[in-house]
């Protein structure tokens, strides 16, 4: 069975600095898809970024990019410049071959002014 | 389309009722899936279909709890003499297979059972 881990339940950084949110997943399978979403506090969920396990380069999406390291099974999230909207709790997410979809436990992040 | 959508937002409920939710995905999303989620903690896995086939039911989850998808369209989740343990989130997400493999999530219907 495939498993999520997120070992930072909660992070505090500055406005404007990077911060760097850990993930790690376990699975046998070899193509599959990695995501990061975030929940803004009382507000639904929204996907960040995603990954393909084929695609060795790491996704980027303006501020927030990925590093995808496959044979280690870790994904984490690094948002750059960090804003207060970025507070949020941010799930790592694992999708196998069959679309089945898990989630991470989450980290709370807070952005302080 | 406005995005997916949960029905009812918030639903109090004594224990022991019965109690439904419906989800209505993104129309075209042949995928729809169904996750609980408890204060502070990640989304669980309950349950999801293609189209109007449930393809795998969560272990964890109790005879009480069963889901439907008729019509390949909406979605509803019961779940049948209520205890406090089911009090959560309870959130619906679609998304169209192959297409990016983008999950979009609903507001999600907020149980408290009491």
């Amino acid at each position: 069975a495939q498993t999520v881990t997120q070992s930072q339940p909660e992070m505090s950084v500055q406005e404007a600095e990077t911060v760097t949110l850990s993930c790690t997943y376990d699975t046998s399978e070899n193509n599959y898809y990695l995501f990061w979403y975030k929940q803004p506090p009382s507000r639904q969920m929204i996907l960040v970024i995603r990954q393909e396990a084929y695609k060795q380069q790491n996704a980027t999406e303006n501020r927030f990019s990925v590093n995808f390291q496959k044979a280690a099974k870790s994904f984490s999230l690094k948002i750059s410049d960090s804003q207060l909207g970025d507070t949020a709790m941010y799930f790592c997410a694992f999708m196998n071959r069959d679309d089945k979809i898990i989630f991470g436990k989450g980290t709370r992040l807070h952005i302080l002014p | 389309d406005t995005g997916v959508s949960q029905n009812p937002r918030h639903k109090i409920t004594k224990r022991g009722q019965n109690v439904t939710f419906r989800c209505d995905p993104i129309s075209e999303h042949n995928r729809l899936y169904w996750y609980r989620q408890t204060l502070g903690q990640g989304p669980e896995f309950l349950t999801y279909f293609q189209n109007e086939a449930q393809l795998e039911k969560s272990r964890l989850l109790s005879d009480r709890f069963s889901a439907e998808r008729p019509k390949g369209s909406f979605s509803t989740l019961e779940i049948q003499r209520t205890e406090q343990g089911d009090s959560a989130m309870y959130l619906c997400a679609s998304s169209l297979q192959g297409e990016e493999a983008e999950a979009f999530f609903g507001q999600g219907t907020r149980l408290t059972v009491v």
